[in-house]
């Protein structure tokens, strides 16, 4: 069954500490790993997406990657203002139909 | 950049009463628009997908008579819950996809419905 896992489920971090955030996929018929940063009470906004091994984004203070199994999207001296839920999700084929299926999401908060 | 609409952001209801929400994408044509389900602690999950004048694609295990979903026009879906149960308690988000490209795809701000 397809499946994405993201990690850690929550994570703490003092201003400018850099970590890395995780997503693990077991999907078949990958078609693209997407990255969306999501607010209390708010819609998922779109932040990267990766089609192929080896590919990387970079925005701001962040920056994503992709392995054959895994994505991680790596912030790198983070602010107050970086807290949020970050969300993957993969494009994949499923029943003759398209569909971005997401994990649960990881909850940064950035401590001043 | 693009914007979608949800109405209301809110609402509270009694069991058995049915709840319309609204999903408006306010500055493009969408050739999609899809709706999800977000429980505490979960995954967002898909529960439908939508075509203008088409009947709605529902996902395994959403039941079509309870979520019914009206495509009428390239910008407006809307999405009722009808005789809702407190089980159905939950935050649905509503997306518009510009193009065939998933990175055109816009959520709404979400409606968070209560139901007592």
């Amino acid at each position: 069954e397809d499946q994405v896992t993201q990690s850690p489920e929550a994570l703490r971090l003092q201003e400018g500490e850099s970590s890395s955030l995780n997503c693990s996929y077991t999907v078949s018929g990958l078609r693209g790993l997407f990255w969306y940063r999501q607010d209390p009470g708010k819609g998922p906004e779109f932040l990267f997406t990766l089609y192929s091994a080896g590919e990387e984004k970079e925005k701001e203070r962040l920056k994503a990657t992709l392995t054959k199994k895994e994505s991680f999207l790596h912030i790198t001296a983070p602010k107050p203002e970086d807290s949020a839920t970050y969300l993957c999700a993969v494009h994949l084929t499923q029943g003759g139909s398209e569909k971005l299926v997401f994990g649960k999401g990881t909850k940064l908060t950035v401590n001043p | 950049g693009a914007v979608v609409s949800q109405h209301p952001s809110r609402v509270i209801c009694k069991s058995g009463t049915s709840v319309k929400i609204e999903c408006r994408s306010l500055d493009f044509q969408a050739t999609t628009m899809f709706w999800y389900r977000q429980f505490p602690k979960k995954s967002l999950m898909l529960m439908a997908t939508s075509n203008e004048g088409s009947k709605a694609t529902y996902e395994q295990g959403v039941e079509k008579d309870k979520f019914l979903i009206n495509h009428a026009s390239l910008t407006l879906s809307t999405l009722t819950v009808t005789s809702a149960h407190p089980e159905d308690s939950s935050f649905y988000i509503c997306s518009a996809r510009r193009t065939n490209l998933w990175e055109t795809q816009y959520f709404g701000p979400g409606t968070r419905l209560l139901v007592l």
